[in-house]
């Protein structure tokens, strides 16, 4: 079955430090692999996707096929980092149906 | 240019009701796909449509159904309201995958339903 699982509900980091959002992913295939943020009271848009391989507001994400996972990380996290982030999974070939995970809540406190 | 749009913002229904909700994607796309939003469960697929027809549709009762007309823009409805249907409805559209790689989705701002 085609799955994403964010295990962490809430990860609450102090400004500078490092953060790594969790994301695993079930799937037979390729899989396509995204990271989507919500900041309060805006629009889900998109971060960045594995395909791009490209840092995106100093987050960067490597997907790791042999432990089906797509962790999002940044070096320095900034209180701005603040927001609902969603990994999401595509759900195959001619369709632009996504899977998401439940979302994690990253707190930066200054 | 301008966003997805999603009509209207909020609505307030009773139990047993039912109700239409819209969204008018950007110019260019013909692929919308809908997603419910909850606390509990995070954004559950509906439905996705591309040329007016139905593409896929996620694991929700008869209740639930969407259409897309010929400009692209698509309506959901959901009939014999549940308070459980209680959640932000997100549409969002797409330059529509044929192969190769999706395409970036763009969301709107959502439909709020509170269920009474």
């Amino acid at each position: 079955a085609q799955r994403v699982t964010q295990p962490e509900k809430l990860l609450s980091v102090f400004k500078g430090a490092p953060v790594e959002l969790k994301c695993n992913y079930s799937y037979s295939g390729s899989p396509e692999l995204f990271w989507y943020v919500q900041y309060s009271r805006q629009r889900l848009q998109l971060l960045l996707r594995h395909i791009s391989r490209e840092s995106i507001k100093g987050f960067t994400a490597d997907l790791n096929k042999g432990e089906t996972s797509f962790h999002l990380k940044k070096p320095f996290a900034q209180e701005e980092d603040s927001a609902m982030y969603y990994c999401a999974l595509s759900s195959g070939r001619n369709t632009d149906k996504l899977i998401f995970g439940t979302g994690t809540r990253l707190q930066v406190f200054p | 240019k301008a966003g997805v749009t999603q009509t209207p913002r909020y609505l307030i229904k009773t139990r047993g009701q039912q109700v239409t909700l819209s969204c008018s994607p950007i110019s260019g796309h013909r692929s919308v796909s809908w997603y419910q939003q909850t606390p509990g469960q995070g954004l559950q697929f509906l439905f996705e449509y591309f040329s007016e027809t139905q593409r896929n549709k996620g694991n929700f009762p008869g209740r639930f159904s969407g259409r897309q007309f010929s400009n692209s823009r698509s309506e959901m409805n959901v009939s014999t309201l549940e308070l459980g249907d209680s959640a932000l409805y997100l549409c969002a559209s797409s330059l529509a995958r044929t192969s190769g790689s999706i395409y970036e989705q763009f969301f709107g701002p959502g439909t709020r339903l509170t269920v009474l």
